[in-house]
């Protein structure tokens, strides 16, 4: 059962655009999300996170939002650059505890010069 | 600060053999998580390792199996290969390993291919 669900597995977005990537999620305990960027051959990096008491992050270029009641969140680049083709992983945890963090299958995004 | 490093980074492995996968954690952090990668299934969690005790488990067989040092150093072993254990391993390190208030800190993973 996939908790953390990333329906896109890829994306192409022309370089100066606005990058869109999707992330749904079915577990209800989950109050902590977090977005990770993966280059080949390189473990993934953490790159923003958002916990449920707040429905919008930014950080730069990267901005997070989260909608608690439809259980989705996105992740908004803007604007996109060469450097940001990676391979994106969504990933969720509940706030308080020790508990895992539960990643979806990732998106790849090409960013086209 | 030295990253998390893991080794070997390639690895070739026929059916039946096993193998140990080692991973060495950023200096003070004391709880390091396993992933593994395969395509289409993202990063599955594999076990949670913290002051030398497993804390999390995923939903992995019993071929999969890990331990960890007293100086935070983890090893991961797995028996009885399979075709389908070719896939990339991550390692990752925390200083708690509080999914919500630690950030994990990745190695590059090695990759494993079983022939």
């Amino acid at each position: 059962d996939q908790q953390v669900k990333q329906n896109s597995p890829s994306l192409s977005v022309q370089e100066g655009r606005i990058s869109i990537l999707n992330c749904d999620y079915t577990n209800s305990m989950f109050d902590y999300f977090l977005w990770y960027k993966k280059y080949p051959a390189e473990g993934p990096t953490f790159l923003i996170s958002i916990s449920s008491i707040k429905d919008k992050n930014e950080d730069g270029r990267f901005t997070v939002f989260l909608n608690k009641s439809a259980k989705h969140l996105s992740l908004h680049i803007v604007p996109s650059q060469p450097g940001d083709s990676a391979v994106y992983f969504c990933a969720a945890s509940p706030l308080f505890g020790n508990e895992k963090l539960t990643f979806g299958t990732g998106t790849r995004l090409t960013i086209i010069p | 600060k030295a990253g998390v490093t893991q080794t070997p980074r390639y690895l070739i492995k026929t059916r039946g053999q096993q193998v140990t996968l080692s991973c060495s954690p950023i200096s003070g952090h004391r709880s390091v998580s396993w992933y593994q990668q395969t395509p289409g299934q993202g990063l599955q969690f594999l076990f949670e390792y913290f002051s030398e005790t497993q804390r999390n488990k995923g939903n992995f067989p019993g071929r999969f199996s890990g331990r960890q040092f007293s100086n935070s150093r983890s090893e991961m072993n797995v028996s009885t290969l399979e075709l389908g254990d070719s896939a990339l391993y991550l390692c990752a390190s925390s200083p708690w390993g509080r999914g919500s208030t630690d950030t994990q800190y990745f190695g590059p993973g090695t990759r494993l291919t079983v022939l």
